[in-house]
């Protein structure tokens, strides 16, 4: 099975740290994506990537950076955490090749984050 | 730009009943479909998927889901709800059209089932 790991599954900041969300797979993707979850918004791709040192922005990149190093890991940065990114961030990774296989991603539990 | 609306916020059924969950899509050429599952404190599941072929596709779990392109529709539906169906539901959409999107999804707002005994 694939299994897609997430460092915490909750975390407490405060305003202005910087804060590290760490995802692992086990299962040689080579897509991986950032997203968060709000009630009412639904899933919103924050960054995603498809190699190693690769990277592209999603659709709220504002406020985060990425990283990925290892094909098997890839972190959210929140250079200065605030309030409003306190959300649910989920991590997934998919195949690359192939036509459907890079939009079966597979989800990590996700991590819950409150910035106080 | 792609989107997806799902019109329903919370739908409640009885054990047993029929589930009919909707989703509308908006995309510029042959979409890609997807339903997802989230249980209650985890990540999200494939349930199901459309490409191509068939317009009813069948998924895990006694689910299925019919596309319809005139309706610009992709609604789940399931016979008979067990208490394990509660969770909430992710209609998504994605496709190649405009090059190589690297498996970009969007998603829809959510649908959450909960089931009465």
């Amino acid at each position: 099975d694939v299994k897609v790991t997430q460092s915490s599954r909750y975390l407490v900041k405060r305003t202005g740290e910087k804060v590290f969300l760490e995802c692992v797979q086990d299962m040689d993707h080579e897509n991986m994506f950032w997203y968060r979850q709000d009630p009412g918004l639904g899933l919103r791709l924050i960054y995603f990537s498809y190699d190693v040192k690769m990277k592209e922005k999603g659709d709220i990149p504002e406020g985060y950076s990425v990283s990925r190093e290892k094909k098997e890991r890839f972190s959210l940065i929140l250079e200065s955490a605030s309030t409003n990114q306190t959300s649910m961030y989920l991590c997934a990774s998919s195949l690359l090749s192939g036509w459907v296989k890079p939009y079966e991603q597979y989800f990590g539990p996700g991590t819950r984050l409150t910035v106080t | 730009a792609q989107s997806v609306t799902q019109p329903d916020i919370h739908i409640t059924v009885s054990e047993g009943a029929s589930l009919e969950l909707r989703c509308n899509y908006s995309y510029g050429a042959t979409p890609y479909l997807f339903w997802y599952v989230q249980s209650p404190g985890q990540g999200l599941q494939l349930l199901l998927k459309y490409f191509s072929g068939d317009t009813l596709v069948q998924g895990i779990k006694g689910f299925e889901a019919e596309f319809k392109r005139s309706q610009s529709s992709f609604n789940l539906r399931k016979p008979s709800v067990h208490w394990s169906d509660a969770a909430e539901y992710f209609c998504a959409v994605g496709g190649n059209a405009g090059g190589t999107s690297y498996g970009k999804l969007t998603f829809g707002q959510g649908t959450i089932l909960t089931v009465h005994p």
